[in-house]
């Protein structure tokens, strides 16, 4: 039930461009994307509900696929700040009111 | 600001004890909270579902009479992880779902809780 994150690691130089994917076995009713520093809590990127596709702020934006249950999250001209694990959070249903079941996370370096 | 506050966000505590993190809900009201766990360079992995006025609901695998949830107001969620042992040693982290935040349907993460038992 555990969404699958790829790759599960990248390492990038600044400016350049990554995608991370998280993929499903069951149908979604959302997708949420987390980034997570080191001992610090997870932050909220954006979310993804069916139907929809969602730009988030700066330089990273994501899409959807609902009859491929999966979603992509796109980092362009990455920076340092952009360092950290991604995790795709998967909703099944609406009514579970915010139950997410994450993927395993994909750690990006960015280097100078 | 934080829009889910949790408390204490260290703490160390003797093998057999009790400890209590809570989990609050700043400028909304939530009917239900989760809590995850996260151990070192691991997923969150879901604990359990908080809900205001009845019991909470537990993952495969979770001991509910280790991990007490109470859910006793509508911004308040405490989980108490009961005769401590190491190998409770984690990251506990509480969520909830602001229906009225303005990316919509928003869920917000608390800042976590790092409990060491030693």
């Amino acid at each position: 039930q555990q969404p699958v994150q790829s790759p599960q690691a990248v390492i990038l130089r600044e400016g350049e461009d990554a995608v991370i994917n998280c993929s499903s076995s069951k149908a979604l009713y959302s997708v949420h994307w987390y980034r997570q520093k080191h001992g610090e809590a997870p932050v909220f990127l954006m979310i993804l509900l069916k139907g929809g596709e969602q730009k988030g702020h700066e330089k990273i934006s994501a899409s959807f696929n609902e009859k491929k249950q999966q979603s992509s999250l796109y980092l362009t001209a990455s920076q340092l700040s952009y360092s950290g694990t991604y995790f795709c959070g998967t909703e099944l249903d609406l009514a579970n009111t915010g139950k997410l079941i994450f993927g395993q996370g994909t750690t990006l370096q960015v280097k100078p | 600001g934080a829009v889910v506050s949790q408390h204490p966000s260290r703490v160390i505590c003797k093998s057999g004890t009790s400890v209590k993190i809570e989990c609050r809900s700043l400028d909304f009201q939530a009917t239900t909270m989760f809590w995850y766990r996260q151990f070192p360079k691991q997923s969150l992995m879901l604990m359990a579902t908080s809900n205001e006025g009845s019991k909470a609901t537990y993952e495969q695998g979770v001991e509910k009479d280790k991990f007490l949830i109470n859910h006793a107001s509508l911004t308040l969620s405490t989980l108490t992880v009961t005769s401590a042992h190491p190998e409770d040693s984690s990251f506990y982290i509480c969520s909830a779902r602001d229906w009225g935040s303005s990316s919509g349907n928003t869920i917000y993460f608390g800042e976590g809780s790092w409990l060491t038992v030693v």
